[in-house]
């Protein structure tokens, strides 16, 4: 297992509704990247944090934002949900300080989001 | 265009065959690159890092040639639980640690 994990699991919201993500990292890791991966399709980047600070941003609208706290947790927010915000989001965490495994990023399991 | 495709398959394969998959990308400054296994319903998981010419990790092999902006994954001797999405990934030269991802190719290997 990589030692990120992910809450809740499961969430079913309504259209219109706001909800919050939460993401603990690998023991050691500083930076932290969220994605939303629809069904059939890679995972889409909305943004990454390192230490505390958005550090990149995908082409998401600013409904969807982000923190990222001093123990490296990291929770993402959506606003004024969609139907087709209905996704699996994903939390991986990475450590830019690891030379050549700087890019490599490893994954929670995931919170899958339904919007109706 | 894509920034990085991939067949998306499915791939019918038999148990103990060889399978190749492929990925092409479209920014040559890219420098980091990836194999992603992916279960259904399940987070990505990391099989390779392809980080000069290629590497190998037992039945797993994986190549690239940034001339022609293109990497594979070979699978020898399949098993039945190599059955997965497999995920080309991507970063960028100075893109901050990002990670631009395939849409992944489906592998069923059938007894």
């Amino acid at each position: 297992e990589t030692g990120v994990t992910q809450s809740p699991t499961h969430l079913i919201k309504t259209r219109g509704q706001q909800v919050t993500l939460r993401c603990s990292s690998q023991s050691g890791h500083n930076t932290v990247s969220w994605y939303q991966q629809a069904l059939g399709q890679g995972p889409q980047f909305i943004f990454q944090y390192y230490r505390e600070e958005e550090n990149g941003r995908g082409n998401f609208p600013p409904r969807f934002s982000g923190l990222q706290f001093p123990n490296y947790s990291s929770e993402l927010n959506v606003n004024a949900l969609e139907l087709d915000d209905s996704a699996l989001y994903l939390c991986a965490s990475s450590d830019p300080g690891l030379a050549e495994r700087s890019y490599e990023q490893y994954f929670g399991p995931g919170t899958r989001l339904t919007v109706t | 265009r894509k920034e990085v495709e991939q067949d998306p398959g499915p791939f019918n394969v038999p148990e103990g065959a060889t399978v190749a998959f492929n990925c092409t990308y479209s920014n040559s400054a890219s420098q980091s690159f990836f194999w992603y296994r992916q279960d259904c319903r399940k987070e990505p998981k990391l099989l390779m890092s392809v980080y000069s010419s290629g590497n190998e990790d037992g039945r797993f092999t994986a190549q690239l040639n940034r001339a022609s902006q293109y990497i594979s994954l070979l699978i020898r001797d399949s098993k039945l639980s190599d059955s997965a999405t497999y995920l080309c990934v991507v970063s960028p030269r100075g893109s901050n640690y990002q990670l631009i991802w395939g849409a992944g190719t489906k592998l069923i290997i059938k007894p």
